[in-house]
């Protein structure tokens, strides 16, 4: 069975920083790529990054140069380093492992979100 | 980017109606489009890929159509546990992006 589970959300100030973590199982970690989706409350939904299984990783432009992905596969763990924090930052991020190929990707497995709150 | 729209934005409907949901895309996707359902609270979840393939476990009511820019999801017979908000994704480019979603309420 997959599992995915997500968890490093807090309440932050704007300029701050903060690293969300995302472990899984049930699937061969170091095979696949992962993302992180976002959603702001009481809004749809927001692809943030994907990362493949090679390494090779992929932004949205609202959080180009501020959020980093990243892997580690000897810990079967995804994170999320978030930098430079904006209030429009706030939101439920989901870590969820993609199905598909050559980057057409769907989203199969999700975490159940951990919450970021960017606020003073 | 890609841009997905969905209508309608509410969909009242009953138990047992036949429901029907669009998703237009702002240019040609092919057959790249997968449906999720949302429950507050909770993770979406998909129902359907590829623009009509069903996910495993998901019920047969849910269907799926379309292709190019114009998608549809159906539900032939609706259940109680289907009022939901319901999602249309875009998967031809990387730059992945969501329709703003359907909210389908009790009538």
């Amino acid at each position: 069975e997959v599992q995915v589970l997500d968890s490093g959300g807090d309440l932050v100030q704007p300029g701050g920083s903060l690293r969300l973590s995302c472990t899984v199982s049930g699937f061969i970690f170091s095979n696949t790529a992962m993302t992180w989706v976002r959603q702001a409350p009481g809004k749809g939904l927001e692809w943030v990054s994907t990362i493949t299984a090679r390494g090779a990783t992929f932004y949205a432009d609202s959080v180009k140069g501020r959020f980093t992905i990243s892997r580690d596969n000897s810990k079967i763990t995804l994170y999320l380093q978030m930098s430079s924090l904006r209030p429009e930052d706030t939101a439920v991020y989901y870590c969820a492992k993609p199905s598909g190929q050559n980057l057409q990707y769907y989203f199969e497995f999700w975490g159940q979100g951990t919450l970021v709150t960017v606020s003073s | 980017d890609i841009q997905m729209t969905q209508s309608p934005s509410t969909l009242s409907a009953s138990v047992g109606d036949r429901v029907t949901i669009t998703c237009r895309a702002s240019q040609s996707i092919g057959s790249w489009l997968a449906w999720y359902q949302q429950k507050p609270g909770k993770s979406p979840n998909v129902l359907i890929y590829k623009a009509s393939t069903l996910e495993s476990g998901v019920p047969s009511r849910f269907s799926g159509s379309g292709s190019g820019t114009e998608f549809t999801l159906t539900i032939s017979s609706l259940q109680p546990d289907d009022f939901a908000t319901y999602y249309c994704q875009q998967y031809n480019t990387y730059v992945y992006t969501f329709g703003q979603g359907t909210k389908l309420e009790m009538k």
